[in-house]
């Protein structure tokens, strides 16, 4: 149990739907992030947010949207997805959104595979 | 831009023998941290290392830090089916987390 939940677990979606990743931080946290780990490829870092403001886009496509409404809770949408987009998602927190307060705790992942 | 590598990309070893796996960044990190993801599972933070030629150990997991702070090590002696994983470098250069694309880990009983 890391603190951080992710809902759901196994996601299959078509490229037409509307779907959306959730993750939920019991630890306190101000900073919260999104990762996408595919097959054979380094964690790709997706967005951040510290304090409910996005402090970094990895230049993710826009079919991806992200949501903080609050320091607790990090929402992923996703739309008009593409077979290569299948991956798996991580939700990420930390105390302060810097490296240097701390390390990444990490959601167990939504596994995502579009047909 | 920031890149963070890592070799080698899959290491088989008996079990008993020791493991390393080893992290190169293009750039000075200010410090770096260190993950294990189970298969199935999710990164787990193991260590960071800050200071230049910082040397760590966890039981039989050492880790060290360069003394240009570019490059890192995890070594694991004896190695038991309970290390089974891959194991992610995470170079900080600022303030952000650039991780590395990891090794995996297979020990044979």
């Amino acid at each position: 149990e890391t603190g951080v939940t992710q809902t759901p677990r196994h996601l299959v979606m078509g490229m037409t739907n509307k779907k959306s990743l959730k993750c939920e931080q019991h630890l306190g946290h101000n900073a919260m992030y999104w990762y996408k780990q595919s097959a054979k490829k380094p964690l790709e870092l997706m967005f951040v947010y510290n304090f409910k403001e996005q402090t970094e886009n990895n230049s993710v496509p826009s079919r991806f949207s992200p949501e903080c409404p609050n320091s607790s809770h990090l929402f992923l949408h996703l739309h008009t997805l593409q077979p290569e987009d299948s991956a798996l998602y991580l939700c990420a927190s930390n105390p302060t959104g810097g490296a240097n307060t701390g390390e990444l705790f990490f959601g167990e992942g939504s596994r995502l595979t579009v047909l | 831009g920031q890149q963070v590598m890592q070799i080698p990309q899959y290491q088989h070893v008996q079990e008993g023998e020791d493991f390393t796996t080893y992290c190169n960044s293009s750039t000075t990190l200010s410090n770096i941290q260190w993950y294990k993801q189970r298969p199935g599972g999710h990164p787990v933070f193991l260590i960071q290392l800050v200071k230049s030629g910082e040397v760590k150990k966890q039981k039989r997991l050492t880790f060290q830090f360069g003394e240009a702070k570019k490059n890192s090590s995890l070594h694991i002696t004896a190695t038991q089916t309970t290390d089974v994983g891959t194991y992610f470098c995470a170079g900080i250069p600022g303030n952000q987390f650039y991780f590395g694309t990891g090794t995996s880990l297979t020990v044979i009983p």
